[in-house]
């Protein structure tokens, strides 16, 4: 298995751009959590989807921030406008048995 | 509610000593532990946990942990530890008695192991 695909690795953009993250998690999961990490912060939830459909989005920091999931195999962030605070690492996981979280390598967004 | 902490920032050892790092929770019911490792400029990467059973929990790389019931905690152990070991590692807890199905997450702790 390939675990979980996340792409870009890296994103480098300017402020008020439009940023959309991609997450591929592993077949047969049916959680997918994203994720974002900062120095200042830490490990922060944002929100979280079963059977594709979203459970919890209290974590997302603002409007500007929103997540869909149109099918089992496929997951999108997506930032608009862009702010420089906004960078960060972001992580998409899934679940497997046991609540046990599988990560990807992460997103690294760097906000100019 | 459930937390966990991870009480110390960085933990440093030299190679070939034992390591601990710590970790305590507070669950309401019985609390399902894990333990993370992310190295530089990766994703975290699943280490081992504890849901029921032994009280010692054996994982990868030579990790282990040992749940405590009595004092809430789950450190995480390794006899000899190696230079490749220095990383950030996590700590996290999911409350059984929670219907959510979110991790909760310590603030990390980066081991430091000096040849």
């Amino acid at each position: 298995d390939a675990g979980v695909i996340q792409s870009p690795r890296h994103e480098v953009t300017e402020m008020g751009q439009e940023v959309t993250l991609r997450c591929k998690p592993i077949s047969g999961h049916d959680y997918l959590f994203w994720y974002r990490q900062t120095m200042m912060r830490g490990l922060e939830l944002l929100i979280y989807f079963n059977n594709n459909v979203p459970i919890d989005d209290s974590g997302m920091p603002e409007d500007r921030f929103s997540a869909k999931m149109p099918n089992a195999s496929f997951s999108t962030l997506k930032i608009q406008p862009s702010e420089p605070r906004d960078s960060a690492v972001y992580f998409c996981a899934s679940r497997g048995e046991k609540w046990t979280q599988y990560f990807g390598p992460g997103t690294r967004l760097l906000v100019l | 509610a459930q937390s966990v902490a991870q009480p110390e920032d960085q933990v440093n050892v030299a190679e070939g000593n034992p390591l601990t790092v710590k970790c305590t929770y507070s669950v309401s019911g019985n609390p399902y532990l894990f333990w993370y490792v992310q190295y530089p400029n990766r994703g975290l990467q699943f280490l081992l946990k504890y849901i029921t059973g032994d009280n010692l929990v054996k994982g990868s790389y030579g990790f282990e942990a040992e749940f405590n019931k009595s004092q809430t905690s789950f450190h995480l152990k390794k006899p000899s530890a190696l230079v490749s070991d220095s990383a950030l590692y996590f700590c996290a807890v999911r409350d059984d008695n929670n219907a959510g199905n979110m991790l909760t997450f310590g603030g990390g702790t980066r081991l430091m192991v000096k040849p």
